[in-house]
């Protein structure tokens, strides 16, 4: 156990309709990051917040959002789905940002768009 | 951003080492090198991170070429528990805000013969 919790394990909707994924960090984490995980394209990273301030972009779409709370959990919005979305979502932490953090990941949302 | 290219998969027996290669010829001066690995059906977590010089912890070694384009994670003993996607990634300092590199790619997934 990581130490990472993420809501829901799995979710089941239709293209079309907007999803919200949350992920609480370890206690004492600032640092949440997002990535997708889909059978062809391996673990993408999404976006990195840090301390409640976007940190760092990756490959996120701009149907996807996030954004990070004052209590430090994070959630991130899925709008518009396409049957590409279909993936896991994994979210880690960190205790900071910088390049020797270790990462603790959660165990992921499965999304299924139908 | 400095990439890093990884076998996309490897066997090795149970009980004897593994090496896994990573090559990543375009690292600057300040990234370090990180390993994770992904068992099945969870999410990455992290094995181990190093600079310039090799480094050991409890789950493996990591031996850093001294050009630092590549560098390859022991395992010294491996167990069937060991048979997961080993990720190699860099991560830049700090300083790089917005440039954090965070590619995860569809690293080595490794099967253990027992």
């Amino acid at each position: 156990d990581s130490g990472v919790t993420q809501t829901p394990k799995h979710l089941i909707t239709a293209t079309g309709q907007r999803v919200t994924l949350r992920c609480s960090p370890r206690s004492g984490d600032l640092s949440v990051y997002w990535y997708q995980q889909s059978l062809d394209q391996g673990l993408q990273f999404l976006i990195q917040y840090y301390n409640g301030e976007e940190r760092a972009k990756g490959n996120i779409l701009e149907r996807f959002s996030a954004q990070q709370f004052p209590d430090l959990h994070s959630e991130l919005n899925l709008s518009s789905l396409e049957l590409g979305d279909s993936a896991l979502y994994f979210c880690a932490s960190s205790v900071l940002a910088d390049s020797t953090d270790t990462q603790y990941f959660g165990p992921g949302t499965r999304l299924t768009v139908l | 951003d400095a990439k890093t290219t990884q076998p996309n998969s490897m066997e090795s027996n149970e009980e004897e080492p593994v090496h896994l290669p990573c090559n990543h010829s375009t690292i600057s001066g300040t990234d370090y090198i990180h390993w994770y690995r992904q068992l099945p059906s969870q999410g990455p977590e992290y094995v181990i991170h190093g600079l310039t010089s090799n480094v050991n912890n409890r789950m493996a070694s990591l031996a850093i070429a001294e050009d630092r384009k590549s560098s390859t994670l022991i395992l010294h003993r491996a167990t069937l528990r060991d048979a997961a996607v080993y990720y190699c990634i860099l991560r830049g300092a700090i300083s790089n805000f917005g440039n954090e590199k965070l590619t995860f790619g569809t690293g080595t997934r490794l099967t253990i013969i027992p």
